[in-house]
């Protein structure tokens, strides 16, 4: 079946270091990808999304693009703040199966001051 | 502003107590989810309603059930809670996917359960 897989954490990083975390997907067909991100005791709020291959989604300094040739999506962002501390999710999903989102295990990020 | 509310952010129960959660949401959407996340874990689908039509995964167990009354509501029924079942619950919301877009999924704060 369809999965996602991320890089394990926790990922620990100084503050304005460079951000990879890495995502690939297996699938057949080709699906829309996600980055999802969960701050602590809160939801999930979409941080970017690509809905086909070499689509970049960006947003608040993060970036990834969607690689059909590598299945992957990995995110990055170039210079990390504190208060970018959190668990992200990288998620595929279909719109013909009823859109419902296949998450990777998610990567704990942790940004020291 | 437009949003999913879940109620209540923390609700305990004991162990076999039937529990309800609730979602409610302002975006006049299609579509609803809920999904459980263990801890440290991804969340997990375990159904969803297009409009009135329930869909249900076919690893949720039959202790799950859930209800919904009009389109800005849906319940989470827990007929007989299990250790196994404390979780965080997250209901999330989305238009009817179209023809050529994918559309987002927007999810509420969540509930944690706890079962004693």
């Amino acid at each position: 079946g369809d999965s996602v897989t991320q890089m394990e954490g926790p990922v620990t990083l100084s503050e304005e270091a460079f951000l990879t975390i890495n995502c690939t997907y297996t699938a057949t067909g080709y699906p829309s990808l996600f980055w999802y991100v969960q701050y602590p005791g809160e939801g999930l709020q979409l941080l970017l999304k690509a809905t086909k291959a070499d689509d970049k989604g960006s947003n608040k300094g993060f970036e990834a693009t969607y690689r059909k040739e590598t299945t992957s999506f990995h995110l990055e962002k170039g210079s990390v703040q504190v208060s970018d501390s959190a668990v992200y999710f990288c998620a595929l999903s279909f719109r013909e199966y009823g859109n419902k989102l296949v998450f990777g295990a998610g990567t704990i990020l942790r940004v020291k001051s | 502003d437009a949003m999913v509310i879940q109620n209540p952010r923390y609700q305990v129960t004991q162990f076999g107590k039937p529990v309800t959660l609730s979602c409610s949401q302002t975006l006049n959407h299609n579509v609803m989810y809920w999904y459980q996340q263990k801890s440290s874990q991804a969340p997990k689908l375990l159904f969803h309603y297009y409009d009135k039509d329930f869909n249900n995964e076919a690893d949720t167990p039959d202790n799950f059930q859930s209800r919904r009354p009009n389109t800005s509501f849906c319940f989470l029924d827990i007929r007989s809670p299990g250790l196994g079942d404390a979780a965080m619950y997250l209901c999330a919301t989305s238009r009817r996917p179209g023809q050529g877009y994918q559309e987002t999924q927007y999810f509420g704060p969540g509930t944690r359960l706890l079962v004693l």
